[in-house]
């Protein structure tokens, strides 16, 4: 059974503390994906990566830095956590090839105070 | 506007009753896809259709798309109340996927 697994389902955070949110997928995906989903406003791509070492922006990078190492995880960091980045934060992963499905995480919802 | 559009935002349905859903997108595209998320989870995905065909069907799912006009509806037939969730459609554009904000779907018993 396919998997892709985050670290957290809920978590609560300081305003200015780092976050770090971990995802981990075991279905061998060159790429992964980090999406947040506010309400009203649908996903919203915040990074993605297609091979280890390998990022690129999405839409709303601000604030947020990735890190890939290895090509089963695919971390998302809050280098200062504010209050505007409380939110749910969604991993996916896919194969390579652009048009393939993309496998969920859970999600984590993070709440900064 | 966004890509991938849904419509309605809500519907709430009876049981036993068939639900559609519409998205409506903007650009050329080589497929659109449905997915479901339930309440504070993440998002499963229900079927994929190429931009050459018109109709696909899973279970009791059917999916249409219609290029000329942009948009695509989902219709689940004879809904459960485990049918109760948000569904979205997501189009590519270049190497990113477009989700639209969703239908919340209710089915009551």
């Amino acid at each position: 059974d396919v998997k892709v697994t985050q670290s957290s389902r809920y978590l609560v955070k300081r305003t200015g503390e780092k976050v770090f949110l971990e995802c981990v997928q075991d279905m061998d995906h060159e790429n992964m994906f980090w999406y947040r989903q506010d309400p009203g406003l649908g996903l919203r791509l915040i990074y993605f990566s297609y091979d280890v070492k390998m990022k690129e922006k999405g839409d709303i990078p601000e604030g947020y830095s990735v890190s890939r190492e290895k090509k089963e995880r695919f971390s998302l960091i809050l280098e200062s956590a504010s209050t505007n980045q409380t939110s749910m934060y969604l991993c996916a992963s896919s194969l390579l090839d652009t048009y393939n499905e993309q496998f969920f995480g859970p999600g984590t919802r993070l709440t900064v105070l | 506007s966004q890509q991938g559009e849904e419509d309605p935002q809500a519907l709430s349905i009876q049981e036993g009753e068939n639900a559609t859903m519409n998205c409506s997108y903007k650009t050329s595209i080589n497929n659109l896809q449905w997915y479901r998320q339930n309440s504070g989870r993440g998002l499963v995905h229900l079927i994929l259709i190429r931009s050459n065909e018109r109709e696909k069907h899973s279970g009791r799912l059917r999916v249409t798309l219609d290029t000329s006009k942009k948009s695509s509806s989902l219709l689940i037939t004879a809904s459960r109340a485990a049918d109760t969730a948000s569904y979205f459609c997501a189009t590519r554009e270049g190497f990113k996927t477009i989700f639209g904000a969703g239908t919340r779907l209710f089915v009551k018993a």
